[in-house]
């Protein structure tokens, strides 16, 4: 079965760090491109970050010098360096695999994790 | 940038009644690459629509797609209790802001 299961959430104050975690089973997490997406509380989905199966690396601007998306092959897991934490980076944030990407146009994210929340306060 | 913009913001509709929501993008987008999205409270996203119109693994025939250019649709064709939920559209790396359905 594939899936994903993210962890690393947690209460952290402004100004903190924080690295999140999504194990991937059923699937190889090298071979795909794989994205953060995150969802503020009450709001809509905003993608935060991608790393491609060749290893390139894009961000939203919002989070551009501040997070870091990487993985670790041997242990098949994804993951997200969160430094200089605001409160606006407050979120439930979700791993997700990319399906149908073709050149430069984006795929569909499917599947995504459960979910992991940050909460960034004093 | 392309922006999604979803109407209606909500849907107030009974089981068994047909739901139609749209998607419209800024700028004229490929339909191969155009996705929806459902989630209920407390759980993660699930993809409904593939590339406009593909149905993903699973999902029941009541939910079809359609649509090209910057007009895109997900209708239901007949509500079901378990179908009230918010959906997103998704191009790219934008989502739509979503629309609510939600039982009359």
């Amino acid at each position: 079965e594939v899936q994903l299961v993210e962890s690393g959430g947690g209460l952290i104050q402004p100004g903190g760090s924080l690295r999140l975690s999504c194990a991937a089973s059923g699937f190889t997490v090298s071979s795909n491109y794989m994205s953060w997406v995150r969802q503020a509380p009450g709001k809509g989905l905003e993608w935060v970050s991608v790393i491609y199966s060749g290893g390139s690396t894009y961000y939203a601007d919002s989070v551009k010098g501040r997070f870091t998306i990487s993985r670790d092959n041997s242990k098949n897991t994804l993951y997200l360096q969160m430094n200089s934490l605001r409160a606006e980076d407050t979120a439930v944030y979700y791993c997700a695999r990319e399906a149908g990407r073709s050149g430069w146009y984006w795929g569909w994210f499917d599947p995504w994790g459960q979910g992991t929340l940050v909460t960034v306060s004093s | 940038e392309i922006v999604l913009t979803q109407s209606p913001g909500t849907l107030s509709l009974s089981p068994g009644e047909r739901a139609t929501l749209s998607c419209r993008a800024s700028q004229s987008v490929s339909s191969s690459y155009l996705a929806w999205y459902q989630q209920k409270p407390g759980q993660a996203p699930r993809l409904l629509i593939y590339g406009a119109s593909s149905r993903a693994t699973g999902i029941p025939d009541r939910f079809s797609g359609s649509g090209s250019g910057t007009d895109f649709t997900l209708t239901i064709s007949r509500l079901e209790p378990e179908d009230f939920a918010v959906y997103y559209c998704q191009q790219g790396n934008t989502f739509g802001q979503g629309t609510k359905l939600e039982i009359k």
